[in-house]
């Protein structure tokens, strides 16, 4: 069963320090692999994704994911946080063969000034 | 580009009632999708058109929930009669089908539809 995982509910971080946001992901065959970003009362947005090729993506404002296919992870990445950067982020999976979309749960990143 | 539109924003309806939403897609976008988003949930689909034709609705409950998509182009999501738990954002997403792995595709969102069920 195709299904993504976000551990962490919310994750903080000091402005400056490098941030991580945490993805494990069960697909069947070749997983295609995405993060979306929700600033408050707006639509999900584009950051960033894995189809094949280099195991460590970049994206939009900076934001870089490396795919791990050993542990199944894809953890979202940046080396300097933001304030800005504060919002809701997903992981989202698909798989090759099927379009179906299938999102995490979540998880809120607040950056402290 | 303009982008994927969704009306109306808000809507509080008591329960039983009956609510529709609205989404025009990107302009050339074949596939659209609509998601549902309770509170502090992710995205669940409830379908999926590839232009006319539907390609995913198996999580749509479709004894009160039904949508269409006219011409291919604006989708309406009519949930009828309503109950508590539909409370929720509902979001239309469009993609442009770059061919094969179509599960590749990116997906780009309107604002949501929040709708409060009384």
């Amino acid at each position: 069963a195709q299904s993504v995982a976000q551990p962490e509910d919310q994750v903080n971080v000091a402005e400056g320090n490098p941030l991580t946001v945490k993805c494990t992901y069960s697909v069947s065959g070749n997983p295609y692999l995405f993060w979306y970003v929700q600033y408050p009362n707006r639509g999900l947005q584009f950051l960033l994704k894995y189809i094949t090729g280099d195991n460590l993506v970049k994206g939009s404002y900076g934001f870089e994911a490396e795919f791990n296919k050993s542990q199944t992870s894809f953890h979202l990445k940046k080396p300097s946080a933001l304030v800005s950067d504060s919002a809701l982020y997903f992981c989202a999976v698909s798989g090759s063969g099927t379009y179906k979309y299938i999102f995490g749960t979540g998880t809120r990143l607040k950056v402290l000034a | 580009e303009a982008g994927v539109a969704q009306s109306p924003r808000y809507k509080i309806i008591e329960k039983r009632q009956s609510v529709a939403f609205w989404c025009n897609p990107i302009s050339g976008h074949a596939t659209l999708y609509w998601y549902q988003q309770i509170l502090g949930q992710g995205p669940k689909l409830l379908i999926q058109f590839q232009n006319n034709g539907v390609v995913d609705d198996s999580q749509l409950p479709k004894d009160r929930f039904s949508a269409e998509r006219l011409k291919g182009v604006d989708s309406t999501l009519k949930i009828q009669p309503a109950k508590l738990e539909d409370s929720a954002v509902y979001l239309c997403a469009s993609s442009l089908d770059l061919g094969r792995p179509s599960g590749a595709n990116v997906l780009t969102f309107g604002a949501g539809s929040r709708l409060t069920v009384l």
